[in-house]
């Protein structure tokens, strides 16, 4: 069955940090690929997405993300966390664009 | 950010009773869902639809019907709420088979 895990239930770094959020999928094709960030309260924003091309790809907010087919993993990265990063993380992905399937979230937390 | 407003925003209604929630897109685009968040599972798909009076099943439909009689509206109704319904449901828009934007959210209280 197709799915999308983050192993990562809760993760937390200090300020200045650097972050990698992990993200595999499970589809037997290379499906599109996305990470999504959630602040309290808020709907779902995109920081990055993958097609095809360049497997590194860049988002907003300084974030990053590397597709590794042969690990079909998708992890996000960022050099140095900022506060305002303390969200919920969502990894999702898509074969033809009409069902998206969403991996179950990693929340970060982000000490002074 | 997209044209998407999500109404009500707050809902807590009695189970056994029908509920509709309204997603509304300025964007004019094609694809329109429905999803439901829960701690614990992320985002799941509950219906989605492709166009006007074009809909299909996610992988959480049942208890769920939706329609789409106009391109910028995208109604689910739950036709006998439960309490298992209590959850925080996004409507997301896309103009294509790439990323969703998505609705602020409504949360849903079925006592």
């Amino acid at each position: 069955a197709q799915s999308v895990t983050q192993p990562d239930i809760h993760i937390t770094v200090s300020e200045g940090a650097s972050l990698e959020l992990r993200c595999n999928y499970s589809y037997g094709a290379t499906p599109y690929l996305f990470w999504y960030v959630q602040s309290p309260g808020q709907g779902l924003q995109l920081l990055l997405k993958y097609f095809s091309g360049d497997t590194l790809v860049q988002g907003i907010k300084g974030f990053e993300a590397e597709f590794k087919r042969s690990q079909s993993s998708f992890n996000l990265r960022k050099p140095s966390v900022h506060w305002s990063d303390a969200a919920e993380y969502f990894c999702a992905v898509t074969l033809y664009g009409q069902n998206f399937v969403f991996g179950p979230g990693t929340r970060l937390s982000v000490l002074p | 950010d997209a044209g998407i407003t999500q109404s009500p925003r707050h809902k807590v209604t009695e189970t056994g009773t029908p509920v509709t929630l309204r997603c509304h897109q300025t964007e004019n685009h094609r694809y329109m869902y429905w999803y439901r968040q829960d701690p614990g599972h992320g985002l799941r798909l509950i219906h989605y639809s492709y166009g006007v009076k074009d809909t299909d099943k996610g992988e959480v439909s049942d208890g769920y019907s939706v329609s789409r009689s106009k391109t910028e509206d995208f109604l689910l109704t739950l036709e006998s709420a439960t309490s298992s319904q209590t959850s925080v449901y996004f409507c997301a828009i896309s103009p294509g088979m790439n990323e969703q934007y998505f609705g602020p959210g409504t949360r849903l209280t079925v006592t």
